[in-house]
């Protein structure tokens, strides 16, 4: 169990860019979640997968962004002609989705991605 | 819509020392589950400690527990024997089955030696 782990670390990128980042999951992990956290606030939720499919979306993620996990597996999040406002880090967390539910539902973070938009 | 408060933005508390972070939340679910979340400084976001609503009994991790109290709809977190390593901003946080977690504004934490 390698854990959550996210690609690139740190962005630093021009208004009006196009970025992309990258997330893989534990492995027997289903469940794929994208938040978003501000400076000195708690993270906000963005958006999750179950395997492939989008099953809930954010008012957060406006049309500017989106998210894909093709093969059921790694995830990325795409922000298209990035705002200073999208300045923040960006989480990603899996866990497991069973059938009884239970602490096994518990999810896992990733370091993050720490995107600044000049 | 469910929603996490913590009271306080900042503690500080001596090392070896024991110190109690509050969380009181809302929801109108009965099956749910709390978190405790801890993110050192520039660093990735670890789960510290996790209760079911269902279980009346606290939850215990080595030096951390928590208090429950399902009617209150408060979680605190006791942290015993306070060590350096122990300052971070930690998160209450609360998922209702089979979804996102919903997480509050966080307290940040100083141990002191």
């Amino acid at each position: 169990d390698t854990g959550v782990s996210q690609n690139p670390r740190h962005k630093i990128t021009k208004r009006g860019q196009n970025v992309t980042f990258r997330c893989d999951p534990i492995s027997e992990h289903n469940r794929l979640y994208w938040y978003r956290q501000t400076l000195g606030q708690g993270p906000e939720f963005l958006t999750y997968f179950q395997n492939e499919a989008q099953l809930e979306k954010s008012r957060l993620l406006s049309d500017r962004f989106s998210a894909e996990r093709p093969k059921g597996s790694f995830s990325t999040l795409e922000i298209q002609r990035t705002e200073q406002g999208d300045s923040a880090m960006y989480l990603c967390a899996s866990s497991r989705r069973t059938s009884g539910g239970g602490l096994e539902e518990t999810q896992y973070f990733g370091p993050g991605t720490r995107l600044l938009v000049l | 819509a469910q929603t996490v408060t913590q009271s306080q933005p900042e503690m500080s508390v001596q090392e070896a020392e024991t110190v109690t972070l509050s969380c009181t939340y809302d929801t109108s679910e009965n099956n749910y589950y709390l978190f405790w979340y801890k993110q050192p400084p520039s660093r990735q976001m670890i789960l510290v400690i996790r209760q079911e609503a269902y279980k009346q009994q606290n939850a215990t991790e080595n030096r951390f527990s928590v208090n429950f109290q399902k009617a209150a709809k408060s979680f605190s977190l006791k942290i015993s024997d306070s060590q350096l390593g122990d300052t971070a901003m930690y998160f209450c946080a609360f998922m209702k089955l089979y979804d996102k977690v919903i997480f509050g504004p966080g307290t940040s934490l100083s141990v002191i030696p």
